[in-house]
C-alpha cells in the first residue's frame, strides 16, 4: 500500500467555514495532485504541483487553493465552503520520472451543509 | 476530444464466476493504459499498466488486454472473490505533455455476490 495519507477521512461542516484538507506522502515524490470525484463519475484534476513552491490549476475549475512548502506536504484549502463543494477529494503523488503511475491516498469525503 | 469510455457501468456476478470489463479510448497520442481498482471509500490502486507494444498482461487473477489499433482494452477477472467488489477504472496517459496527462473513465462498479 502506498505511503500517502489524507486527513480527515470524513468532514461535515456548515456553509461559510474555512477548511483545510491535509495530504502527506513519505515516498519523496516531487509531483503531487488533487482530484475531485463525485459518485459514479470520473476523477477530475483540480490542482497539481511539480515540486516545492510549484502549484498549478488542473482541468476542473475549483475555488480551492493549494500550497507546496515542503516536498511531502500538499494541503488544499477552501476559504468559504459551500454545499456545491460537497464531494470526495483524492490526493496523489508520482515520481519525477515516469510520472504516469500515481499513488493515491484514501480520500476525504467532504459534506457541506 | 480525448475520452475514455467504460462498459458496463455496473455488473453483478456470483462468487467464482469470471467477468470482463471493457474500455474504449480516443486519447491521442497514446503513452500507456492502466487499470485501477478502487474500493469503496478508498483511493484507486494500480492493477496493470500496458504500453503500445503490449497485448496482454496478467496480475494474479486479473488479465488486461490492449488493442492499440482499435483503441480498446479489457480487464478479465477469473474466479471472482467477494473482495473483488469495487470500481474498476481505466486510465489512459498521453505523451503530449510533460505532466503525462491522465484521462480517467467513470469506472465499472463490480459487485460479487456469495
Amino acid at each position: 500500500e502506498a505511503d500517502i495519507y489524507q486527513t480527515p477521512r470524513y468532514l461535515v461542516i456548515g456553509t461559510g467555514k474555512k477548511i483545510t484538507l491535509e495530504c502527506s506522502q513519505t515516498m519523496g515524490h516531487d509531483k503531487m495532485y488533487w482530484y475531485q470525484q463525485d459518485p459514479g463519475m470520473e476523477l477530475h484534476l483540480i490542482h497539481y504541483s511539480y515540486g516545492v513552491n510549484s502549484t498549478e490549476k488542473g482541468d476542473l475549475s475549483s475555488e480551492s487553493t493549494v500550497s507546496r512548502i515542503r516536498t511531502e506536504h500538499f494541503p488544499l484549502t477552501l476559504e468559504s465552503a459551500r454545499p456545491s463543494h460537497t464531494s470526495q477529494y483524492l490526493c496523489a503523488s508520482s515520481e519525477e520520472q515516469g510520472a504516469d503511475e500515481q499513488f493515491f491516498g484514501p480520500g476525504t469525503r467532504l459534506t457541506v451543509l | 476530444k480525448n475520452q475514455v469510455e467504460q462498459s458496463p457501468q455496473s455488473l453483478i456476478i456470483l462468487e467464482g464466476k469470471n467477468c470482463t470489463l471493457q474500455c474504449n479510448y480516443t486519447v491521442s497520442p497514446f503513452s500507456n493504459l492502466r487499470w485501477y481498482k478502487q474500493d469503496t471509500g478508498r483511493g484507486p490502486v494500480s492493477l496493470t499498466i500496458m504500453t503500445f507494444s503490449e497485448n496482454t498482461k496478467s496480475n494474479g487473477r486479473y488479465t488486461a488486454t490492449l488493442d492499440a489499433d482499435t483503441k480498446q482494452s479489457s480487464l478479465h477477472i477469473t474466479a471472482s472473490q467477494l473482495s473483488d467488489s469495487a470500481s474498476y477504472i481505466c486510465v489512459v496517459s498521453d505523451r503530449g505533455s510533460t505532466l503525462g496527462r491522465l484521462y480517467f473513465g467513470r469506472g465499472t462498479q463490480l459487485t460479487v455476490w456469495p
